[in-house]
Formats: structure tokens, sequence, C-alpha cells
């Protein structure tokens, strides 16, 4: 079966320091990798997407990156945290099936900027 | 208008209540709908997932799936305390791009 895994749990960073969030994904290969920002109120919003290693499409320009260096590892990234970089950060991995997919969460990493 | 409308709740039932959970769009090129459930502090996990119209059973669960309303539905018979968490309808167009279209998801309380 599949797992994903996301560190850390929680965060918590002073605005202007740099960022590493991780993902990985277990038990699948070319997986479809996602990384979603959820603020309260605001509902889940797609940041990054990856179909494959080193192909990243940005879908909301921010202050935030992304890398993929292997094919189940997705990096979220940044070099100054704003204050409004703070919220929920969730990675998903996807098995494109034709034009179908489904996506799957992982548990999520808590990040609070102070 | 935003293109998934969700009622954010909270919405309480008792124990062994049939709960309905509803979502409307106003893009109709969405062929593909999902509802995922979300406990406080975790991820989201899918509980369905339906292509077009009609109706979809699993054990408990039924997605309903209305196109010419631009409506879907989430049905829970037997709701138990456990099902308390936060509901997410998910849809996209399924041939153009990866991006899902969220709602904010509706709060359920089942109490005993």
């Amino acid at each position: 079966s599949q797992t994903i895994h996301q560190w850390p749990a929680t965060l918590v960073q002073p605005v202007g320091s740099p960022l590493s969030l991780e993902c990985t994904v277990e038990g699948t290969s070319n997986p479809n990798l996602y990384w979603y920002r959820q603020a309260a109120g605001r509902g889940l919003q797609l940041l990054f997407y990856s179909v494959g290693i080193g192909q990243i499409s940005s879908e909301v320009p921010q202050n935030l990156s992304a890398s993929r260096p292997q094919d189940r590892q997705f990096i979220l990234s940044s070099k100054k945290l704003l204050l409004s970089d703070s919220g929920f950060y969730l990675c998903a991995w996807g098995k494109p099936r034709g034009k179908q997919e489904t996506q799957y969460f992982g548990p999520g990493t808590r990040l609070l900027v102070l | 208008q935003k293109e998934v409308e969700q009622d954010p709740g909270p919405l309480s039932v008792p124990e062994g209540a049939i709960v309905s959970l509803n979502c409307t769009y106003s893009n109709s090129a969405f062929q593909y709908f999902m509802w995922y459930r979300q406990y406080s502090r975790k991820g989201p996990e899918l509980l369905m997932y339906t292509y077009s119209s009609g109706n979809k059973e699993d054990g408990r669960f039924t997605a309903q799936v209305d196109k010419s309303s631009k409506y879907i539905s989430l049905f829970i018979r037997d709701s138990q305390p456990s099902d308390s968490a936060t509901y997410l309808c998910a849809m996209r167009v399924t041939n153009s791009g990866y991006a899902l279209n969220f709602g904010k998801g509706t709060s359920l309380l089942v109490t005993p």
C-alpha cells in the first residue's frame, strides 16, 4: 500500500527566516505530487504540482518555491518567510489513470510565522 | 461567484441520523467529483469519488451528482460520533490541468 509522509508536523518560525518542508511517498512510482496550503476560512489552495523529477508548475505567484529532487520526494521552500505564509501545508500524491486521477493527502505541516 | 460553494456549518445531528452534505458549482465542465473527510489537525482523507452524474454507494456513504443542477451531495446513514469532522467536496475538469477545486468544507458534529 502507498503511504505519504510529511515533516515536520509543526513548525514555528520568525519572519524572514528560511523554510524547508519535506514530503515523501512510499509504495508507488512516478506519482504526481502536489503542495496545497489550507488557511482558516479559505479552503485548500494549490501551490505547486509536479509530474516528474525536476518538473515543477506553480499555480500561485508567491514567496514559496518547490523542488522534486527524487521521484518520490517533494520539497517546499522559502528564502524569507512572511507572516502571511502561516497555514497548514498539505502534500498530496496522485496516480494518473487515463484522464482521471485521485489525490491522496499527507498528514500536513502546521506552520506559524511570528 | 466562487466555482465551488459549500455551507461551512456547523451541522449538528444526533447519533443515528441521516446526514446530507451538499456542494454547488458553477463550472459546467466539471466531470470528476470527490468527497474528503478531514479530522481536526489532520490531512484530508478520500471518502468517495464519482464520475459524471448518478449515485455511488460505499457502506454508509452515498455520493450523488446532479450535473443538470450543478449540485453534489454526500449522504451518511446511521451517523456515528466518529463521523464528526469537516467534509470537503472537490471537483475537476477531467482533461484540463491537475488542480482540484475544493469547497471550503462543512463541519459536522454527531452527538451521542
